[in-house]
Formats: C-alpha cells, sequence, structure tokens
C-alpha cells in the first residue's frame, strides 16, 4: 500500500534563518506531489507541485522553494524565513483516479 | 491561487442532529473531494465524487456531485462527539489542471 510521510512533524527557527521539510512517498512511482501551507485561518493555500523529477510549479511567488530530487521524494526549502512563513505545511500525492492523500504535517514556528 | 466558496464556516449543533455543508465554485469540475482535519493533523479523505449527480456514502456520511459541476454537498446524519474537526471541499477541473484547489473549511462543534 502506499504511505506518504514528511518531517520534522515540529519546528522552531528563528527569522533569518533556512528550512528544509521533506516528505517521501513510498508504494508507489511517478506520482504527482505538492506542497500546500494551512496558516493561522483555515484554507489550505497550494504552494508548489511537480508532476515528475526536476519539475516544479510555483503557485505562489514568495520566500520558499521546492525541489524533486528524487521520484518519490519532495523538498520544501527556504534560505532566510520570514516570520510569516509560519504554519502549517502538508505534503500530499495524488493517485491514479484523481485523488490526493496528504501527509501528517509539519508545524513550523518562526520566532 | 483559487480557493471555493465553502459553508458555513461554523456549525454548533447538539449530539445527535444532521449536518449540511456545501462548496460552490465559479469553474466547473470532474472531481470533488471531501476530507476532515482533526487538529493538529493531515486532512483525511472521506469521499471522492467523480460525476456530475454522483451521490456517495461513507458510513453516516453522505456526499453528492452537483449537476451543475459547480457545486458539491456533504451531509453528515446523527453527529456524535467524534465528528467534531474542520471539514474541507476540494475540486479539480479542466481549468485547475493537475491541481486541486480547497475550499475555506468548515468547522463542526458537537454539543453532547
Amino acid at each position: 500500500s502506499q504511505t506518504i510521510h514528511q518531517w520534522p512533524a515540529t519546528l522552531v527557527q528563528p527569522v533569518g534563518s533556512p528550512l528544509s521539510l521533506e516528505c517521501t512517498v513510498e508504494g508507489t512511482s511517478n506520482p504527482n506531489l505538492y506542497w500546500y501551507r494551512q496558516a493561522a485561518g483555515r484554507g489550505l493555500q497550494l504552494l508548489f507541485y511537480s508532476v515528475g523529477i526536476g519539475q516544479i510549479s510555483s503557485e505562489v511567488p514568495q520566500n520558499l522553494s521546492a525541489s524533486r530530487p528524487q521520484d518519490r521524494q519532495f523538498i520544501l526549502s527556504s534560505k532566510k524565513l520570514l516570520l510569516s512563513d509560519s504554519g502549517f505545511y502538508l505534503c500530499a500525492w495524488m493517485m491514479e483516479r484523481n485523488t490526493i492523500y496528504f501527509g501528517e504535517g509539519s508545524w513550523l514556528t518562526v520566532v | 491561487g483559487q480557493q471555493l466558496n465553502q459553508s458555513p464556516q461554523s456549525m454548533f449543533i447538539q449530539e445527535g442532529e444532521d449536518v449540511s455543508m456545501n462548496c460552490t465554485s465559479s469553474s466547473i469540475f470532474n472531481t470533488w473531494l471531501w476530507y476532515k482535519q482533526d487538529p493538529g493533523e493531515g486532512p483525511v479523505l472521506l469521499i471522492a465524487l467523480y460525476k456530475a449527480g454522483e451521490l456517495t456514502s461513507n458510513g453516516r456520511l453522505t456526499a453528492q456531485f452537483g449537476i451543475t459541476r459547480k457545486d458539491s454537498f456533504l451531509n453528515i446524519s446523527a453527529s456524535i462527539p467524534s465528528d467534531v474537526g474542520i471539514y474541507f471541499c476540494a475540486g479539480q477541473g479542466w481549468d485547475t489542471g493537475n491541481q486541486f484547489y480547497f475550499g475555506t473549511g468548515t468547522s463542526l462543534t458537537v454539543i453532547p
């Protein structure tokens, strides 16, 4: 069966420090992968999606970047965090029949 | 990015009552998904809909793909305390490509 994992689960980082959140999917190949952010409100904002290795589409220009170095690995990064980057980050992947599944989420607090 | 209009924003109901919520979009969708999110966790898929008019149940939950393809509905019958959480709709269509867009969520509180 397919599983998705992301880490770390919780992160407290100072302003200006770098960020790396990692997501891996097991049990499938060539999945569509997504990074969402959920801020203090409830909405899920699509940040990046990828349809293959090295292919990244950005939805919102901002302080973050994403990379897909391997088929089942998706990384969210920042060189210098801002206070406004705080939030709940969710990795997700899409199954064949247009169904999307989420990881456990990563809480980021920028102080 | 796109956001779907989801209503109501919040609901406070007595245990045993039925719940209804809906999502609307300005775009035609080919897929509607409904999720539940507990605090501090990722959303969990409840029901997936792929065809206009489709009505699908998952236990006490029933969701429908609107015939206009621009809306979807989720009903919960005989609510129980563990139904508490935030419910999200998500849609995908030709205009959205490979992306799903999410509603703003409905926060459900069930009073025992």
